[in-house]
């Protein structure tokens, strides 16, 4: 019931195209799903956040959609660029005594072709 | 503008022998974390702290150890380092998980343990 299941593990897209990650939970105890970015020997970095009380967020080119009722959410990455090739977590906290706690997908590694 | 410093950034250590990973914030940030990432698993988490003089398990604690003796520090040893423990290593801290949701990661600690 704690996990974060994601998909794809990997994903390939030409420069210009919509890249499009999903992340499916069970727990609805999770109140909040960040969207990490990790470049190769780097760290991962937040990207982008949303909470179960909106149905999308949009920043910039990145855009993320929850599905409350499916227990689904998902980042689209529009008019994608080869500088957004990297890895990507989704992750999700669970309100109440976890002290915030995240519980991590397993990945996404994105690779965007010129 | 410092963040998170991890060190050493590589260590290959054969198996039986003890190391202990140090991991300093200049943000004076509160809550800190280690994860341990591996191809495939995502990050892992082994151990938190929610203030200095605090520690607590996470999800995957076995055959480590930590320490938070100073707030803007948080170490991470390994007694006695089996093949297993080959990973990538990462420190993270938070100002308010609970609040902000927002971890900062450091650029990671790889160990190779043969």
């Amino acid at each position: 019931q704690q996990q974060v299941k994601q998909s794809p593990q990997s994903l390939i897209v030409q420069k210009g195209g919509i890249s499009i990650i999903n992340c499916a939970y069970e727990n609805t105890a999770f109140d909040y799903f960040p969207w990490y970015q990790q470049f190769p020997g780097k760290g991962p970095a937040l990207l982008i956040a949303i909470r179960p009380d909106v149905s999308e967020k949009k920043e910039g080119r990145f855009t993320i959609s929850f599905n409350k009722s499916a227990k689904q959410f998902s980042l689209h990455i529009m008019d994608s660029q080869p500088g957004d090739s990297a890895t990507y977590f989704c992750a999700a906290r669970a309100r109440g005594g976890s002290q915030g706690n995240l519980i991590f997908g397993k990945g996404t590694k994105l690779s965007v072709k010129p | 503008n410092a963040g998170v410093t991890q060190t050493p950034k590589f260590r290959v250590l054969k198996t039986g022998q003890s190391m202990t990973l140090l991991c300093a914030q200049d943000m004076n940030h509160e809550y800190m974390y280690w994860y341990r990432q591996d191809p495939g698993m995502g990050l892992r988490l082994i151990h938190y702290s929610v203030g200095e003089g605090t520690t607590a398990k996470g999800e995957v604690p076995d055959g480590y150890n930590v320490s938070r003796l100073k707030k803007q520090n948080f170490l991470l040893g390994l007694e006695s380092a089996a093949p297993s423990q080959t990973s990538v290593y990462f420190c993270a801290s938070s100002p308010d998980p609970l609040n902000t949701g927002e971890l900062f990661f450091g650029e990671g600690s790889r160990l190779t343990v043969l």
